[in-house]
């Protein structure tokens, strides 16, 4: 089975640029996460999608972020404009259901580390 | 509110030696689930164990086991005869059942353990 996949791997942009990344996640995974780990920290939730339609965006900062699933399995997550504080990892996890978290573990992809300069 | 402290920022052991890692929680519901995930230099959090609080029994998986204590809100995580490839940042993470909590995986942390020859 195909894990989640996730590009571009790095990425480097000055402060106010913009940037996107991209997330495919494990076929026949409704359920679609997008979490933010600052170096030293543990991921941190920032939105949550069931099929196309968002769950949870409750600890998005929706100034500058913004996050789709069209057709309910890709998923895009855009920065615009850049931050300093936004340089970090962006994982992108998926799983089977939304009901419990338990029931179906989240399989995450390897992530995008991002550097705002 | 929900709370993960691993206390451990770092741990180093050598080959062969146990170690165990240690997470507390805090938590307002009466039902919840735990977790611990492992992040290798890859960047992947690979899911290792679930377990809710109704279960308070101790789990063995090969050279893993983990020891839940309610009455303490810990869930211990020990890795017996360590290897250098067991050598990653270990999350522990919670998540509730109630609407609003079930999606959200709250991450400590983290522990980093290097294990060297």
């Amino acid at each position: 089975e195909a894990g989640v996949a996730q590009s571009p791997r790095y990425k480097i942009i000055e402060k106010r640029q913009s940037v996107a990344f991209w997330c495919n996640p494990i076929s026949g995974h409704a359920t679609l996460y997008w979490y933010q780990q600052i170096l030293g920290q543990g991921p941190k939730l920032l939105i949550q999608f069931q099929n196309n339609g968002v769950v949870d965006d409750s600890q998005l900062p929706k100034d500058r972020f913004s996050a789709e699933r069209l057709k309910g399995v890709d998923s895009t997550l855009k920065i615009q404009p850049a931050k300093l504080e936004d340089s970090a990892v962006y994982l992108c996890a998926s799983s089977l259901e939304r009901r419990t978290v338990s029931n179906s573990p989240l399989h995450f992809g390897n992530g995008t580390r991002l550097t705002v300069t | 509110a929900q709370k993960v402290t691993q206390a451990q920022t770092e741990i180093s052991v050598v080959e062969k030696e146990d170690v165990t890692l240690d997470c507390v929680y805090e938590t307002r519901d009466t039902t919840y689930y735990l977790f611990w995930y492992k992040q290798p230099p890859s960047g992947e959090l690979v899911f290792l164990i679930r377990r809710n609080s109704f279960d308070e029994q101790n789990e063995i998986s090969g050279r893993y086991s983990w020891n839940f204590q309610k009455s303490t809100s810990s869930f211990n995580f020990t890795i017996t005869a360590s290897q250098v490839v067991d050598s990653a940042v270990y999350f522990c993470a919670l998540s509730g059942l109630r609407a609003g909590t079930a999606s959200k995986l709250t991450f400590g942390t983290g522990t980093r353990l290097q294990v060297t020859l």
